[in-house]
């Protein structure tokens, strides 16, 4: 089974909003990453977060870890429309089992 | 770099044909894996490779599955015979963990296979 879940499963925005995507997961992890997949492409990494930080940055992108709630979220500030695409929670176990989530398709309207 | 490297791109094939899909890791990376991905099962990790050994494949569906790494800069995912339900994408990734460090995965663009 999945060890992620994205949500929403589906988000659209106004070019300029902020944008904000949730992941929970099950089990104990050794980092969480978040990625993007543009339609018909490859995913992309954006960004890692350990498990035992509790907030990173990179660039526009704001991601938070609670690993008490085993919850991970992804903020996209002043979101543009080259930011529409899907992205994915990936869960880094250890045993070094390796896990994706659903998704979380997003629109960005200019 | 290229990047990851996978052929073909796309693949339509008759039930019952062997489909061999080919991957091309980024140069130095010890890990490679293979992915799924379908609008209903979205992204399953199918097997992953550790210095062309193979060390997870709980995720290959069936016997009609297997994945070889003969060397560092090579891999093959085949489905023989292959079946409509095996339509999806097929990614390949790559990536290089140094002393048990995390680690990110680069990803091909993938292989759009459909099995008529």
């Amino acid at each position: 089974s999945q060890q992620g879940e994205e949500d929403p499963q589906a988000l659209s925005i106004q070019e300029g909003e902020n944008a904000t995507m949730n992941c929970s997961y099950k089990t104990s992890i050794n980092n969480l990453q978040w990625y993007r997949q543009n339609s018909g492409r490859g995913l992309v990494h954006l960004i890692l977060i350990r498990s035992n930080e509790r907030e990173k940055h990179s660039g526009r992108l704001r991601v938070t870890l609670d690993t008490s709630k085993k919850s991970s979220s992804l903020l996209i500030t002043a979101s543009r429309a080259a930011d529409t695409a899907s992205y994915f929670c990936a869960t880094d176990k250890p045993g070094n089992q390796f896990y994706f989530g659903t998704g979380t398709s997003l629109t960005v309207i200019p | 770099d290229a990047g990851v490297i996978q052929s073909p791109r796309h693949e339509v094939t008759e039930m019952g044909q062997e489909v061999t899909l080919r991957c091309k890791p980024i140069s130095g990376h010890d890990y490679l894996f293979w992915y799924r991905q379908t609008m209903m099962r979205g992204l399953e990790l199918l097997i992953y490779f550790n210095n062309n050994v193979p060390i997870d494949d709980s995720g290959m569906p069936e016997d009609r599955f297997s994945a070889k790494m003969p060397n560092a800069s090579f891999s093959t995912l085949k489905i023989q015979p292959s079946e409509p339900r095996d339509s999806a994408v097929y990614f390949c990734a790559s990536s290089l963990r140094s002393g048990g460090l995390p680690y990110e995965q680069y990803f091909g663009p993938g292989t759009r296979l459909t099995v008529t």
